[in-house]
């Protein structure tokens, strides 16, 4: 299967500062990533669609402005979240499909978990 | 908009007993199933997806389109099976994933 990494792992931030955290698609180009939230005890919820070379696709109640999207190339895809508040603590997970699959198999990064104090 | 419903939050089945994990889904057009699970301390990957009718460790799982359902069955459960399962649909044309809420499977020796 495809191997995605998330880096970092981890990181902890106080309030009012802003974070990036990055995926990267290791063995394939990938014109599309997806980020997901989970916070504890939830299920993953897509936050948006990172396109290569053009703008991000945002769900609707997630704030594009706070969450910074950037896929400037086929392999790596950073979420950024500004200005960062205890409520943005959660666990950020990125997923890439592979092209030329007649089916929408994705793959996904480890996760980086965010804290923010 | 598609929904995904897992109605089981903890599934706790001794070593040897079937397992059955309930997932149903709302969908107006022809979804895309996936069973993805994730075990302790790693990352979530796939198990199954309904398009290549498989078995996968022992597991199964058929959509069943008039119950809207796409249940995950294995009959013998095992002790490494102990893991989150989530249930996820995409939509024609669209490829990101809507997940369920997952199921924690307990299998006790």
């Amino acid at each position: 299967g495809a191997v995605v990494s998330q880096h970092p792992s981890w990181v902890i931030c106080k309030s009012g500062t802003s974070v990036k955290i990055e995926c990267r698609s290791l063995d394939f180009q990938a014109t599309t990533m997806f980020w997901y939230r989970q916070f504890p005890k939830q299920s993953l919820m897509l936050m948006a669609t990172s396109n290569e070379g053009s703008k991000a696709t945002y769900e609707q109640g997630v704030e594009k402005d706070k969450f910074l999207i950037n896929h400037a190339s086929l392999t790596l895809s950073t979420l950024t979240v500004t200005s960062a508040h205890p409520e943005d603590s959660s666990f950020y997970i990125c997923s890439v499909q592979p092209p030329g699959q007649g089916y929408n198999e994705q793959f996904f990064g480890p996760g980086t978990r965010l804290t923010v104090l | 908009a598609q929904r995904v419903t897992q109605p089981e939050k903890l599934l706790s089945v001794f070593k040897g007993a079937p397992v059955e994990l309930k997932c149903n889904y709302s969908y107006s057009g022809s979804p895309e199933l996936f069973w993805y699970v994730q075990y302790s301390r790693q990352r979530l990957q796939l198990l199954l997806r309904h398009i290549s009718r498989e078995s996968i460790k022992g597991f199964t799982a058929d959509l069943n389109k008039g119950e809207t359902s796409f249940h995950l069955k294995k009959p013998f459960a095992q002790e490494e099976d102990s893991a989150m399962y989530y249930c996820a649909s995409s939509g024609t044309g669209r490829r990101a994933l809507t997940f369920g809420s997952g199921t924690r499977l307990q299998v006790q020796p």
